[in-house]
């Protein structure tokens, strides 16, 4: 177990509404970052937060925004869902000092778009 | 664009068989290669490789990376039931904000 804790683990939303996802990060980690897993795919980088501000990004619309907090958690944003938006959301901690790479993931949020 | 490619997708094999998974890729300012192992949800760190030549091992799974030939194997020997799950393959690449990117995953099937 990694430490890094997600919420909710399921949810169902419809196109167009917007939805939050959560996450707290393993304890000495300062970086998150955000990877969409559509079924059958491997994860896809979405955005990254270091020091409260977005570092990093993926090929992700705007409609996809986050937020990280002062204790290192983390929240992802997505408006205007669409139904390809359907995946596992996961989160991942790391420490920025590190330069390895190496991320520690959460058990993931699977989002279902109807 | 940054690729990883990972083969075979799907693999059933029988119990203490022994495996081998590829990875291959093209990035730009390659930094490290990684292994994942996932079950169910949350992918399990296995290996970080950034020199050619030099074996990872941990018990019965070992990786070496060729950054000549740019590519990775993934060996599991004497394979049981529970090494059944997706093993990912992914690079760190770019600058240090940049994020991993991941292969589509090699299934594999260990039956008893």
């Amino acid at each position: 177990e990694t430490g890094v804790t997600q919420s909710p683990t399921h949810l169902i939303k419809t196109r167009g509404q917007q939805v939050t996802l959560r996450c707290s990060s393993q304890s000495g980690h300062n970086t998150v970052s955000w990877y969409q897993q559509a079924l059958g795919q491997g994860p896809q980088f979405i955005f990254q937060y270091y020091r409260e501000e977005e570092n990093g990004r993926g090929n992700f619309p705007p409609r996809f925004s986050g937020l990280q907090f002062p204790n290192y958690s983390s929240e992802l944003n997505v408006n205007a869902l669409e139904l390809d938006d359907s995946a596992l959301y996961l989160c991942a901690s790391s420490l920025w000092t590190s330069g390895t790479g190496e991320l520690f993931f959460g058990e993931g949020s699977r989002l279902t778009v109807l | 664009e940054d690729k990883v490619v990972q083969s075979p997708l799907s693999l059933v094999v029988h119990e203490g068989d022994t495996v081998t998974l590829n990875c291959s890729y093209e990035v730009t300012n390659f930094r490290s290669l990684l292994w994942y192992k996932q079950e169910k949800k949350a992918p399990t760190f296995l290996f970080m490789l950034t020199s050619s030549g030099i074996e990872k091992k941990s018990g019965r799974l070992s990786s070496i990376l060729d950054k000549k030939e740019l590519f990775s194997i993934l060996n599991i020997t004497a394979t049981q039931t529970g090494d059944s799950a997706v093993y990912l393959c992914a690079v760190h690449a770019g600058g240090g904000a940049d994020g991993l990117t991941f292969g589509k995953g090699t299934h594999l099937i260990i039956q008893p």
